[in-house]
């Protein structure tokens, strides 16, 4: 079965601090992707990866960073949180050649 | 560019009843794909079907059923008898053809809110 992981389900930040979010995969997927989900705004895609040590940005990357140093592992960072990066975090994960995204659980993070 | 509108931002039904949850999109691919995922309030994102944009044939699946109209570019998505489990986030994606640095990027909608009542 079909297994996307994400570390933390609720995460409460002060300003400033720096955050990392994690997701795993367990399906040997080469894609993954990170989006923000914001009520009325949908889904948006802030990086996404492609292979090992490899990321393109998405649509709203301002603020963010990634890592995928493993293949089953990709990391989003808030280098230095604020309170508009309040939302829900959502890790997915494709198959090259593959349109279906599988999803994570889902991280909802609070900047106080 | 691609988009993708989800004009009804909340639906509330009563049990039983059916609902259609409508999905626009805009692309210049000739070859793209169309999604349904349900996001339940657990709040993982379960994926529902996948329209490639060649097969406009209607697919129905038990209570749910979808519509593709290449003339109106919809992708609309109809819940019969509905029940109070159907309560969720629904999305419509799209997605254009594979290759070059597409990676398997989706365009999402704002989503539509569904709440059944008993």
């Amino acid at each position: 079965d079909v297994k996307v992981t994400q570390s933390s389900r609720y995460l409460v930040k002060r300003t400033g601090e720096k955050v990392f979010l994690e997701c795993v995969q367990d399906m040997d997927h080469e894609n993954m992707f990170w989006y923000r989900q914001d009520p009325g705004l949908g889904l948006r895609l802030i990086y996404f990866s492609y292979d090992v040590k490899m990321k393109e940005k998405g649509d709203i990357p301002e603020g963010y960073s990634v890592s995928r140093e493993k293949k089953e592992r990709f990391s989003l960072i808030l280098e230095s949180a604020s309170t508009n990066q309040t939302s829900m975090y959502l890790c997915a994960s494709s198959p090259s050649g593959k349109r279906e995204q599988f999803f994570g659980p889902g991280t909802r993070l609070t900047v106080l | 560019a691609q988009k993708v509108t989800q004009a009804q931002t909340e639906i509330s039904v009563v049990e039983k009843e059916d609902v259609t949850l409508d999905c626009v999109y805009e692309t210049r691919d000739t070859t793209y794909y169309l999604f349904w995922y349900k996001q339940p309030p657990s709040g993982e994102l379960v994926f529902l079907i996948r329209r490639n944009s060649f097969d406009e044939q209607n697919e129905i699946s038990g209570r749910y059923s979808w519509n593709f109209q290449k003339s109106t570019s919809s992708f609309n998505f109809t819940i019969t008898a509905s029940q109070v489990v159907d309560s969720a986030v629904y999305f419509c994606a799209l997605g254009g053809k594979m290759g070059g640095t597409s990676y398997g990027k989706l365009t999402f909608g704002q989503g539509t809110i569904l709440t059944v009542h008993p």
